[in-house]
């Protein structure tokens, strides 16, 4: 069964701080894994997609990574701000089709 | 571009009432995408479309729900009878196939049934 966990489910970090989002998956055949950010009350949007042949793809203070043998990805975010505060969702597509197998998130909360 | 639009932001409603949700992809996008979330099982693709044509449907829960994409800018999702447990926010996303599997979303419909 093709399955996506995030973890942590929720997060608490300080404004400027850094973190670490992880994201493991089953999904089989890979193509590729994207990142989005869901602020409270909106749709979510896409940050980053890494395919096959990518290891680290960066987006302003956010940077992810992949690492398809073991089938983890990462989203690290520097110098927090409080904006960053959402939700971030990793979601991989099933077998190459559109049919996409979503995390359930991390819950990212940056005090001041 | 005005990006994906739904349509209503909020619907409350009473148990066993019809329920039509709208949703207006992005112009020139040839795939549509209803999802369903909440708390409990997060985000859960519902149905899909392909220039107009649904593709797969396996995710909508029951009979009770049908969608239809008459135009290639248009796409609704009924839920009739409605029920308490069919509250959830839901979104309609679109996409095309040059832009690597990346969906744009609306901003979503929360459904609230009484």
């Amino acid at each position: 069964k093709n399955q996506v966990e995030q973890s942590p489910q929720s997060l608490i970090i300080l404004e400027g701080k850094n973190c670490t989002l992880q994201c493991n998956y089953t999904v089989s055949p890979f193509s590729n894994l994207r990142w989005y950010k869901q602020d409270t009350g909106r749709g979510p949007v896409s940050l980053t997609i890494m395919t096959f042949s990518e290891n680290t793809k960066s987006n302003g203070r956010y940077t992810a990574t992949l690492d398809a043998d073991t089938k983890q990805s990462s989203l690290h975010i520097t110098a927090s701000q409080l904006s960053d505060s959402a939700s971030y969702i990793c979601v991989v597509p099933s077998g190459g089709s559109y049919i996409p197998t979503f995390g359930r998130g991390t819950s990212l909360i940056v005090h001041p | 571009d005005a990006g994906v639009i739904q349509s209503p932001r909020h619907e409350v409603t009473e148990m066993g009432q019809e329920v039509t949700l709208r949703c207006k992809p992005i112009s020139g996008h040839d795939y549509l995408f209803w999802y369903r979330q909440t708390m409990m099982r997060g985000l859960e693709l519902l149905i899909y479309f392909n220039n107009n044509v649904p593709i797969d449907d396996s995710g909508m829960p029951e009979d009770r729900f049908s969608a239809k994409m008459p135009n290639a800018s248009f796409s609704t999702l009924k839920i009739q009878p409605s029920e308490p447990r069919d509250s959830a926010v839901y979104f309609c996303a679109s996409s095309s196939p040059g832009v690597v599997y990346e969906q744009f979303f609306g901003p979503g419909t929360r459904l609230t049934v009484l």
